[in-house]
């Protein structure tokens, strides 16, 4: 059974610039969430897709967008990147029909820069 | 505003005593609660979770309590162990809000 993978590890980008993060879910798991965690803080929920479909949203601005592919990988877009959305990214699938609570699994994340 | 807070954002213990976090949360419309443990470099690995119907839940060396009245769930981990040291996260669910996470307390147990 292979973990949930993201990939890049690190990215370095500038503001105004365009990013994608990409995360490879663990086989079988229908639901992805995508987090962001700023230094010092918590993991802040940015939206959750089940079965290719957005399935809930946090605070975030529409610039963040995501996308769901049937063989169990996602992606982060974000576009007009900002200073304050350096942070860690984290992923996490979980097994739950649209996210019932259940136990979630976390790959390790991508560190953004923004300069 | 913060609906999931961890006041505690250090904890120091005894390799072999209890080690003690705790969460607070505002909302009551939260009906899960979960424990994670973050390692650096990694992301969180799920710990333990507790449903609101509960008050109680054990899992090996780890507890967790849920006071519902209070608003207030601790995790306890009975013996502490080095290999115990991380960042604790806490984090409650509902199916409005998905997630929402505490700023997490970083356990330290000594040998």
């Amino acid at each position: 059974e292979t973990g949930v993978t993201q990939s890049p590890t690190h990215l370095i980008k500038t503001r105004g610039q365009q990013v994608t993060l990409r995360c490879s879910s663990q086989s079988g798991h229908n639901t992805v969430s995508w987090y962001q965690q700023a230094l010092g803080q918590g993991p802040q929920f940015i939206f959750q897709y089940y079965r290719e479909e957005e399935n809930g949203r946090g605070n975030f601005p529409p610039r963040f967008s995501g996308l769901q592919f049937p063989n169990y990988s996602s992606e982060l877009n974000v576009n007009a990147l900002e200073l304050d959305d350096s942070a860690l990214y984290l992923c996490a699938s979980s097994l739950a029909e649209q996210g019932l609570g259940d136990e979630q699994f976390f790959g390790p994340g991508t560190r953004l820069t923004v300069l | 505003d913060q609906q999931v807070k961890q006041n505690s954002p250090s904890l120091s213990v005894q390799e072999g005593r209890i080690s003690i976090l705790n969460c607070d949360y505002t909302n009551s419309m939260f009906d899960y609660f979960l424990w994670y443990k973050k390692y650096p470099a990694e992301g969180p690995t799920f710990l333990i979770s507790i449903s609101s119907i509960k008050d109680k839940n054990e899992d090996g060396r780890f507890t967790v309590f849920l006071n519902k009245s209070a608003k207030h769930l601790s995790l306890h981990i009975v013996p502490s162990q080095p290999g115990d040291s991380a960042v604790y996260f806490c984090a409650a669910f509902s199916g409005t809000y998905k997630y929402i996470f505490g700023t997490g307390t970083r356990l330290k147990v000594l040998a």
